[in-house]
């Protein structure tokens, strides 16, 4: 079946520091879909790519969708205290969805 | 802002007891899902459920679990002879239509102890 695998597993960096995060499906994604959950909480959604080789910012987050739609990118520059949390990408069909294993980022002060 | 609601926010059951955890879903949203997420895991789809019928489940959504929506209000998650293992974070999302093209919400959560 499907497999949706991300790296790092975790990251530690210093406050300022940028943050990558890689995501990888076994098979082509009809989209990709990204969440972040603070400790203790629960996944809130922050985007979604739909088309290959899309490329989109929220502020200090960029999020790119590969040209081969399998793979995906989230990097967050500058990163700051607020970032902390783990960040998971996630494909979805229809109406079921694959969760990769996340991120765990720690900020350094 | 309008909000997924889930109750109880923590159970705490005897092996082989069934439990029910509920959901509240936004109101306009018609698609609903549970997910688990063991501790310090990747979050686990289980079922989606619309109009009425399960749309899609996965190999964990087995013989134990049940959906409803019994009043049009509240969607359950029902396990009915829990296992260690069982326990677990389980999450109720919405939305309004199908994950490939709509955000979905998520509850803050039941964590559920199996003992």
């Amino acid at each position: 079946g499907q497999q949706v695998m991300q790296i790092p597993q975790y990251q530690h960096v210093q406050e300022g520091e940028d943050f990558t995060t890689y995501c990888n499906s076994s098979t082509t994604l009809s989209n990709i879909q990204w969440y972040k959950q603070r400790p203790g909480g629960h996944p809130v959604f922050l985007i979604q790519l739909v088309k290959s080789g899309e490329v989109k910012k929220q502020k200090r987050l960029t999020f790119q969708f590969g040209e081969a739609k399998k793979n995906s990118s989230l990097h967050i520059t500058a990163t700051q205290t607020t970032d902390v949390g783990t960040y998971f990408c996630a494909g979805a069909r229809r109406d079921k969805i694959i969760f990769g294993k996340g991120t765990r980022l720690h900020i350094l002060p | 802002e309008p909000e997924v609601t889930q109750t109880p926010s923590h159970q705490v059951t005897q092996m082989g007891q069934e439990v029910i955890l509920r959901c509240v879903p936004i109101s306009n949203h018609l698609y609903f899902y549970w997910y688990r997420q063991i501790l310090g895991q990747k979050v686990e789809f289980l079922v989606s459920f619309y109009n009425n019928e399960i749309s899609e489940k996965s190999e964990i959504f087995d013989d134990q679990f049940s959906v409803e929506r019994p009043d049009g209000s509240n969607f359950t998650l029902k396990i009915r002879s829990t296992k260690l293992e069982d326990s677990a974070m389980y999450f109720c999302a919405t939305a309004r239509g199908l994950l490939s093209y709509n955000e979905q919400f998520f509850g803050p959560g039941t964590r559920l102890t199996v003992l």
